[in-house]
C-alpha cells in the first residue's frame, strides 16, 4: 500500500532552526515534493527532490534518500509567517500522494 | 508565472442542487490537471485526474457520476458536484501541470469551499 508519514504538529521558536522528516513506501517513485499550506488557503510549491542529497533554496533545504524512503525539510532562520502546514508528496507515476501534513506553530 | 485560478472561490449551495468549479492556468498550457479534496485539518485527497482532451481518471471510491470532470480545453478543466449533500462540503482543490519551464511540477489553485446545506 501507499503510506507517507509527517509527525502532526511541531513548535519552534522565531529565528530557530526546525527539521520535518517524511518517511515514504510507495509502489513507485518518481520524485518527492514538499508544499507550504497555510489555512484554508491552497499548497505553494517548495522543493523538489528526485536524487539524493540536498536541495537549498534560500532559508529551505530539503533532502532524500531513496533507499531509506526518507526525506527533510529543513526551515532556517523561522519567522512567524512560517507558521503553516507542511505537506511531504510523493510522485508515483502520475499522480502525488500527500503525507497527512505537518502543523508547525513559530512562537516569538 | 504558473498561475492556476479556481472560480468560485467558495460557494453555498442547497442540498441536491448541483454545483460547477472551474479550474484555469493562467499563463501556460495544461496537459493535465488534478482534482483534490481536503477536509479539515486533513491533507488533500486526489480525487480524479483529467487529461484534455480524454475521459478523467478516477480515484478508488470516488463516484464519477457525482463529480464530473471536463477538461475541455488545455486552460480550462471544470469540476461539477452533482445533487450536493452536506457530506460533500470541502475544500475543493485543483492543479494543473504542465510544460512550465521547471520540474514536473503540480501548481495549485486557490481552492474553493463549497458548504451543502
Amino acid at each position: 500500500g501507499q503510506n507517507i508519514d509527517q509527525p502532526t504538529e511541531m513548535t519552534a521558536t522565531e529565528g530557530a532552526i526546525v527539521q520535518i522528516n517524511c518517511t515514504y513506501q510507495t509502489s513507485g517513485f518518481n520524485g518527492l515534493f514538499w508544499y507550504q499550506q497555510h489555512a484554508g488557503e491552497a499548497p505553494t510549491f517548495l522543493s523538489y527532490n528526485v536524487l539524493d542529497g540536498l536541495e537549498e533554496k534560500g532559508r529551505f533545504s530539503s533532502f532524500l534518500s531513496r533507499s531509506k524512503g526518507y526525506s527533510y525539510l529543513l526551515l532556517k532562520e523561522l519567522q512567524m509567517k512560517d507558521s503553516a502546514s507542511y505537506l511531504c508528496a510523493v510522485k508515483d507515476t502520475d499522480k502525488l500522494i500527500f503525507g497527512t501534513g505537518t502543523r508547525l506553530q513559530v512562537f516569538p | 508565472g504558473a498561475v492556476v485560478s479556481q472560480h468560485p472561490s467558495w460557494v453555498i449551495c442547497k442540498s441536491g442542487t448541483s454545483v460547477k468549479i472551474e479550474c484555469r492556468s493562467l499563463d501556460f498550457q495544461a496537459t493535465t490537471m488534478f482534482w483534490y479534496r481536503q477536509f479539515p485539518k486533513q491533507s488533500l485527497m486526489l480525487m480524479a485526474t483529467s487529461n484534455e482532451g480524454s475521459k478523467a481518471t478516477y480515484e478508488q471510491g470516488v463516484e464519477k457520476d457525482k463529480f464530473l470532470i471536463n477538461h475541455a480545453s488545455l486552460t480550462l478543466s471544470t469540476l461539477t458536484v452533482t445533487s450536493a449533500h452536506p457530506e460533500d462540503s470541502s475544500f475543493y482543490i485543483c492543479s494543473a501541470r504542465g510544460l512550465a519551464g521547471l520540474t514536473d511540477t503540480q501548481y495549485f489553485g486557490p481552492g474553493t469551499r463549497l458548504t451543502v446545506l
